[in-house]
């Protein structure tokens, strides 16, 4: 199995700000990675997929890079819904694994 | 409106069995894998497991702490995917979301397993 570890857990940022999340996979997961967003009650969204493409829909202040094993999320000029909690999550293989999260908070 | 409405959840006894249901209105489901994804109370998300296509033969994958007690099942005349849970334990009371690619998700379906 595939373990997927974020960092940080918790990032306190302000509205405005810029903030960068990482993920690292235990082994290559070549750049079939996605990064979800998800607020309380509500199912997860599809942000980026395949690493650094955007899902339809999802503004320009979020960015995914890398490939390997160590990923990043960016988001520029953090806006007041953005605050949530994000996970990636390979799928790189027949068992796809998520991380644990990294909730954002101002 | 493209939307993956699971139902079946609900109270169970320890040991006990449910069979959650995940219906597509508005996209075929017919030529799509899908996945099965959990989330504790509190928790983060674990993928459960999936099911290829039938052209890829219908076959299923789990997670190691799900293997043996569910089952992914699937009937495209219907437009549904099923989980059958057996053998529940308290641990696997979450919210479960059925997932067609990465990008639709249900609004989940909350199974408690409790005495």
């Amino acid at each position: 199995e595939i373990v997927m570890t974020q960092s940080p857990a918790t990032l306190s940022v302000s509205p405005g700000e810029r903030a960068t999340l990482s993920c690292r996979a235990s082994q290559s997961v070549s750049s079939n990675l996605a990064w979800f967003q998800q607020k309380p009650g509500q199912a997860p969204r599809l942000l980026i997929y395949d690493a650094s493409t955007r899902a339809t829909g999802i503004p320009a202040r979020f960015s995914g890079s890398g490939s390997g094993t160590e990923f990043t999320l960016t988001l520029s000029s953090l806006q007041s819904e953005d605050f949530a909690i994000y996970y990636c999550q390979q799928y790189n293989n027949w068992l796809y694994t998520f991380g644990q999260g990294t909730k954002l908070e101002i | 409106e493209v939307q993956l409405v699971e139902s079946g959840g609900g109270l169970v006894k320890p040991g006990g069995s449910l069979r959650l249901s995940c219906a597509a209105s508005g996209l075929s489901l017919s030529n799509a894998w899908m996945s099965w994804v959990r989330q504790a109370p509190g928790k983060g998300l674990e993928w459960v497991g999936r099911i290829s296509t039938k052209t890829d033969g219908g076959t299923t994958y789990y997670a190691a702490p799900i293997k043996g007690r569910f089952v992914i099942s699937r009937d495209d005349s219907k437009n549904t995917v099923y989980l059958q849970m057996n053998s529940l334990e308290n641990e696997d009371t979450a919210m479960y979301y059925c997932i067609r690619d990465l990008n639709y998700w249900g609004q989940g379906t909350l199974v408690t397993v409790s005495s």
